[in-house]
C-alpha cells in the first residue's frame, strides 16, 4: 500500500534557525507529493508541491524537492520565524484517471519556534 | 476565487445522538469534494469522496456516511455517535487535472462526543 512516513516531532527550533523536516513515502506508482501547514486552531493549507522527480516545490521561503532515488521530500527553511510554528504535513497522491484521489498523509510533525 | 465553508466550527454531542456537518464550495464547478477526519494523536484519514451529485465513494467502513444532494454541497452525517467518532472534521475540494490536481482544504469542525 502507500504510506508517508515523517518525524513526529515535536521539533523545537530558536528563531533564525535553519529547518530539516524528513519526510519519505512508499507509493504503488509515481506520485505527485505535498506539503500541507496547519495553525493552530485551523484547517490545512497547501504549502508546496511537486509531480514529478527532481521537481522543487517552494512557498514563503519553504523548499522540498522531489527525489525519487531516495522516495523522499524533505521539507528545509533557511531561517524560520516564530509565525512559522505549526503543524506541518507530508502527503501524496497517486493518479489513478478513474476519478478522485484521495491524499495519504504522514501524522505530522509539530514545529515550535521560540524567539 | 475559490472558497470552501464548514459549519459548524465546534460541536459537543452526546453518544447515540445524529449528527449532520456540511460542506459548501464557492467559485467552482463539478468539483472533486472529500471528507477527511483527524483524530487525536493520529494523521489525517480519507473517509468519503465523491466526482459528482449522488457519487459517494467510501474509503473505511464505519459509523458514518455521506451525501452530495447539490453540486458544490456535501454532507457527513451519523444515526449514532461513538465516543470514536470525536475529532477534527476536514472537507476538501479539487478539480481533476491529473497529475496536477490538488485538494485545497475547508477551516473544519471539532467534534466532542461525550
Amino acid at each position: 500500500g502507500n504510506s508517508v512516513t515523517q518525524m513526529e516531532g515535536p521539533v523545537t527550533l530558536s528563531e533564525e534557525a535553519f529547518l530539516t523536516i524528513n519526510c519519505t513515502y512508499t507509493a504503488t506508482g509515481y506520485p505527485s507529493l505535498f506539503w500541507y501547514v496547519q495553525y493552530p486552531g485551523e484547517g490545512l493549507q497547501l504549502l508546496l508541491k511537486a509531480t514529478k522527480a527532481d521537481d522543487k516545490g517552494s512557498n514563503k521561503g519553504f523548499e522540498a524537492t522531489y527525489r525519487k532515488e531516495t522516495t523522499s521530500f524533505h521539507l528545509e527553511k533557511g531561517s524560520v520565524q516564530v509565525s512559522d510554528s505549526a503543524v506541518y504535513f507530508c502527503a501524496l497522491k497517486l493518479y489513478s484517471g478513474g476519478g478522485a484521489d484521495g491524499l495519504t498523509f504522514g501524522k505530522g510533525t509539530h514545529l515550535i519556534i521560540q524567539p | 476565487s475559490q472558497t470552501i465553508h464548514q459549519w459548524p466550527a465546534t460541536l459537543v454531542q452526546p453518544v447515540g445522538s445524529p449528527l449532520s456537518l456540511e460542506c459548501t464550495v464557492e467559485g467552482t464547478s463539478n468539483p472533486n469534494l472529500y471528507w477527511y477526519r483527524q483524530a487525536a494523536g493520529r494523521g489525517l484519514q480519507l473517509l468519503f469522496y465523491s466526482v459528482g451529485i449522488g457519487q459517494i465513494s467510501s474509503e473505511v467502513p464505519q459509523n458514518l456516511s455521506a451525501s452530495r444532494p447539490q453540486d458544490r454541497q456535501f454532507i457527513l452525517s451519523s444515526k449514532k455517535l461513538l465516543l470514536s467518532d470525536s475529532g477534527f472534521y476536514l472537507c476538501a475540494w479539487s478539480v481533476s487535472s491529473g497529475k496536477q490536481e490538488t485538494q485545497y482544504f475547508g477551516p473544519g469542525t471539532r467534534l466532542l462526543v461525550l
